[in-house]
């Protein structure tokens, strides 16, 4: 069965950097869910995305921005990176009229230099 | 407010050992969802059960099986005989119902229950 995909799996950055995760969610899958993860730590929250709108959204930096395409992928772009922001970044997808259950994606490790 | 309790910081087993994992959850919605999802060292997120509010049935698949007990708010998760790769980070998880309906809400994790199984 087809899964979260992510890309890059790995990326290394050096302060003050841009960065740009993407997701491709399950298909007709239509929800997507960014999380982060630091090193010993739970998965937090950061926004989701609902039919390409935005439902939710968490303790995410402003700093940070994400959208929804029309094919439902997605991108977080992160900005001015600082060495705080690195960690493991996690989408995950569900569908609200299947299955609502997070599937998730095998993560994105982002390091900031 | 929303909150997952796991106070198991690290467990360790020999292998063929019986172990339960707890977890302890906060809400004041009636309807909300228990998740587990298992880490390993890979470090992947592994779903592995969904529960709602309303359906308080034992689970077993296989080794596995859970307990759901509205009464003291848990949802234990007890591994039989395990196994060396059971060894991972299990983390619990809840959900309030999503403004869309079901569980589409976040997901409020547990810091984690860290399980080692010795051969």
């Amino acid at each position: 069965a087809a899964g979260v995909i992510q890309s890059p799996r790995h990326l290394i950055k050096e302060k003050r950097e841009t960065a740009t995760l993407k997701c491709y969610p399950i298909p007709r899958h239509d929800t997507v869910y960014w999380y982060q993860q630091g090193p010993g730590q739970d998965p937090q929250f950061l926004i989701s995305f609902y039919e390409k709108m935005q439902s939710d959204k968490g303790s995410i930096p402003d700093r940070f921005s994400a959208q929804q395409f029309s094919d439902y992928h997605s991108e977080l772009n992160m900005s001015s990176l600082e060495l705080g922001d690195s960690a493991l970044y996690f989408c995950a997808s569900s569908s609200t009229g299947f299955t609502d259950t997070q599937y998730f994606g095998p993560g994105t490790r982002l390091t900031v230099l | 407010a929303q909150k997952v309790t796991q106070a198991q910081t690290e467990i360790s087993v020999v292998e063929k050992e019986d172990v339960t994992l707890d977890c302890v959850y906060e809400t004041r919605d009636t309807t909300y969802y228990l998740f587990w999802y298992k880490q390993p060292p890979s470090g992947e997120l592994v779903f592995l059960i969904r529960r709602n509010s309303f359906d308080e049935q034992n689970e077993i698949s296989g080794r596995y099986s859970w307990n759901f007990q509205k009464s003291t708010s848990s949802f234990n998760f007890t591994i039989t005989a395990s196994q060396v790769v059971d060894s991972a980070v299990y983390f619990c998880a809840l959900s309030e119902e999503g403004n869309y309906g079901g569980a589409t809400n976040k997901l409020i994790f547990g810091t984690g229950t860290l399980l080692a199984v010795q051969p």
